[in-house]
């Protein structure tokens, strides 16, 4: 089975600080993709990368950087956390095999900004 | 561009009735379909998708979605739900011919609440 991995379920921090979320997926997929879950607004794509050190921007990459240095990891930064960034964080990988688009999600870090 | 419409945010039903929740997209391309399902404090699971042949799809737990292109429509349905089908549901869709490497587009989701 596809495993996608977030390193933590719960994390609480203060505005101002740098935050790293990170994911792995142990299925050799060639996308994966970071999103950001409210209530009421369902997921929004914040980055998404296709191959190792290459990022595209999704429909809200502001306030968010990403970092893909090998293939099965993929790390969203928060340069300077906002409570506005308060939310789940959800990552998902596919592969551009045949696969028909399917995306295997994580957990999900539920992430806390006071 | 694509968009996908869930036209419920919230379904309250009772143990046992039978339910629907409804999803529409629009896309000038032909594509693939996707229901999701998100149980409490968990990530989204597939359900079932729709990639070609038959309309009808069916998931192992008893729902089944059918596509309807000249709606544009792919709405579930199960004819009895059971207590551990309280969920969040999201309808996505993706561009069948490759675009943005395999982005899917989601809906808003629709929250299934069953009552006992």
């Amino acid at each position: 089975d596809v495993k996608v991995t977030q390193s933590s379920r719960y994390l609480v921090k203060r505005t101002g600080e740098k935050v790293f979320l990170e994911c792995v997926q142990d299925m050799d997929h060639e996308n994966m993709f970071w999103y950001r879950q409210d209530p009421g607004l369902g997921l929004r794509l914040i980055y998404f990368s296709y191959d190792v050190k290459m990022k595209e921007k999704g429909d809200i990459p502001e306030g968010y950087s990403v970092s893909r240095e090998k293939k099965e990891r993929f790390s969203l930064i928060l340069e300077s956390a906002s409570t506005n960034q308060t939310s789940m964080y959800l990552c998902a990988s596919s592969s551009t095999g045949f696969s028909y688009n399917e995306q295997f999600f994580g957990p999900g870090t539920r992430l806390t900004v006071l | 561009a694509q968009s996908v419409t869930q036209l419920d945010s919230q379904v309250p039903v009772f143990e046992e009735a039978p339910v629907e929740l409804r999803c529409n997209y629009s896309s000038s391309v032909s594509v693939y379909l996707f229901w999701y399902v998100q149980y409490p404090n968990q990530g989204l699971q597939l359900l079932l998708k729709y990639l070609s042949g038959s309309t009808l799809v069916e998931s192992i737990n008893g729902f089944e979605a059918e596509f309807n292109k000249s709606q544009t429509s792919f709405h579930l349905r199960k004819p009895s739900v059971h207590i551990s089908d309280t969920a969040e549901y999201f309808c996505a869709v993706s561009d069948r011919y490759g675009g943005s490497q395999g982005n899917l587009i989601f809906g808003k989701g629709t929250k299934l609440s069953v009552k006992p």
